[in-house]
């Protein structure tokens, strides 16, 4: 089925450890973002992508790290985790040009201890 | 920092009854969604409204906006069990590049 994938569902990692979230979607959309929701916090942008090569920060960017080299993939890299990035993390994507609704993944549940 | 702020944050209806919920944002925006998230799931697109537009309908759910109050409100009528779930206003600005700001949600919960 058409959609957006994420890869694992849940994680658990030690302090200081690194992982990748990776997240695909197979309907050729151009936007791609990561956010993370926490408990009476809604959903916060991390990072988001316009198109292969192209990459912004969002509201809460320390800490992660994306790269998008094909539309089709864009993976979310922890490159030190601490317990403050335990969340739910969600990848989304969207076509080009705005005014259209998301499509999101089913999440990522990260626990680091 | 949080675009909008939903309200109220919790709401507990019998089924058959209606559901409204509001949504309040703070910057000029392109559109606002509704999405719905079911317990330990992702979200589901709903609905979405543009800023010259004031009032739109899908199936039982009804959204209108008030970009002068900076303002919305989703309304499901004749709420089924199957509608408990989580509801998120989203608002996507108007500078361009697509991204999402989502207020704190509404809890439903309908009762059979």
């Amino acid at each position: 089925n058409a959609g957006v994938t994420q890869t694992p569902k849940f994680q658990v990692l030690k302090t200081g450890q690194s992982m990748t979230l990776q997240c695909a979607q197979d309907m050729n959309h151009e936007y791609m973002s990561w956010y993370r929701q926490d408990p009476g916090m809604g959903l916060r942008l991390i990072h988001y992508s316009v198109g292969a090569g192209i990459t912004d920060q969002g509201e809460v960017p320390n800490g992660y790290n994306v790269s998008r080299s094909t539309t089709e993939d864009f993976p979310l890299r922890l490159l030190s985790a601490a317990p403050s990035q335990t969340s739910v993390y969600f990848c989304a994507s969207t076509q080009q040009g705005g005014g259209y609704g998301y499509t999101f993944g089913s999440g990522t549940r990260l626990t680091v201890v | 920092s949080q675009q909008g702020e939903e309200d109220p944050q919790a709401l507990s209806i019998q089924e058959g009854e209606n559901a409204t919920m509001n949504c309040s944002y703070k910057t000029s925006i392109n559109n606002l969604q509704w999405y719905r998230q079911n317990s330990g799931r992702g979200l589901v697109h709903l609905i979405l409204i543009r800023s010259n537009e004031r009032e739109k309908h899908s199936g039982r759910l009804r959204v209108t906006l008030d970009t002068s109050k900076k303002s919305s409100s989703l309304l499901i009528t004749a709420s089924r069990a199957a509608d408990t779930a989580s509801y998120f206003c989203a608002t996507e600005g108007d500078s361009g590049y697509s991204t999402l700001t989502f207020g704190k949600g509404t809890m439903l919960l309908v009762s059979p």
